[in-house]
């Protein structure tokens, strides 16, 4: 499985965009590049998910390096319901799991 | 369209007992993953069902196992259980088990081992 690096955590403002960094540089050609978050007390929320090209959902926008070494979660105007631990996975298209390494907490200042 | 559920949400046992934790999957999902959340952790595979046969297997021992039935729900069973078993489990959904399709996340069942 694709390594990932994330910060341990991350500090925004109520309602400004928030940019949420990934580096994933063992990334295979076939890895999807999915994005996952944990409030409190839940199980994991599927945000998004792109091969190569930019996505765009209701949720986020999902910004992927040429190279997909690196992709860049986007909250376009943070709440405080945005609170929650941030997971980036690499999932091989012929694999079957989510390996989830630490994640970035987000933490949403009023 | 209905999400993941998980019955029951909270659960004790003693170790060495055995417990049986259910998830109905999201409607039209035809392969159900289920992992193990221990306190300040993130989840880890248990293992993946797809069509009622299992689909792959993360590094758990034999004493985890499961059931897929024919509507697509799922069982999980853990056998001589011991307190490190003590975790969040959750049951994820999906149109396949491949990288190209979102999972859904149940709530989970907080399983405390005394």
């Amino acid at each position: 499985d694709a390594k990932t690096t994330q910060p341990n955590s991350m500090e925004s403002n109520e309602e400004e965009p928030v940019h949420l960094p990934c580096n994933h540089s063992t990334i295979s050609g076939t890895d999807y590049i999915h994005w996952y978050r944990q409030l409190p007390s839940q199980g994991p929320e599927y945000v998004i998910h792109g091969l190569t090209s930019n996505v765009n959902n209701r949720m986020a926008s999902l910004a992927i390096a040429e190279d997909r070494k690196s992709s860049t979660l986007i909250l376009h105007r943070a709440t405080l319901r945005d609170a929650a631990v941030y997971y980036c996975i690499p999932h091989n298209n012929a694999g079957n799991m989510l390996t989830f390494g630490g994640g970035t907490r987000l933490m949403v200042k009023p | 369209e209905t999400g993941v559920t998980q019955s029951p949400t909270h659960l004790i046992k003693t170790r060495g007992q055995q417990v049986t934790l259910r998830c109905s999957s999201q409607s039209g999902h035809n392969t159900v993953s289920w992992y193990q959340q221990a306190l300040g952790q993130g989840p880890q595979f248990i293992f993946q069902y797809y069509r009622e046969e299992e689909n792959g297997r993360g590094n758990f021992p034999p004493r985890f196992s499961g059931l897929q039935f024919p509507n697509y729900s799922s069982e999980l069973n853990v056998n001589a259980l011991e307190l490190d078993d003590s975790a969040l489990y959750l049951c994820a959904s999906s149109l396949g088990g491949t990288g190209d399709y979102g999972y859904t996340f149940g709530s989970g069942t907080r399983l405390t081992v005394v």
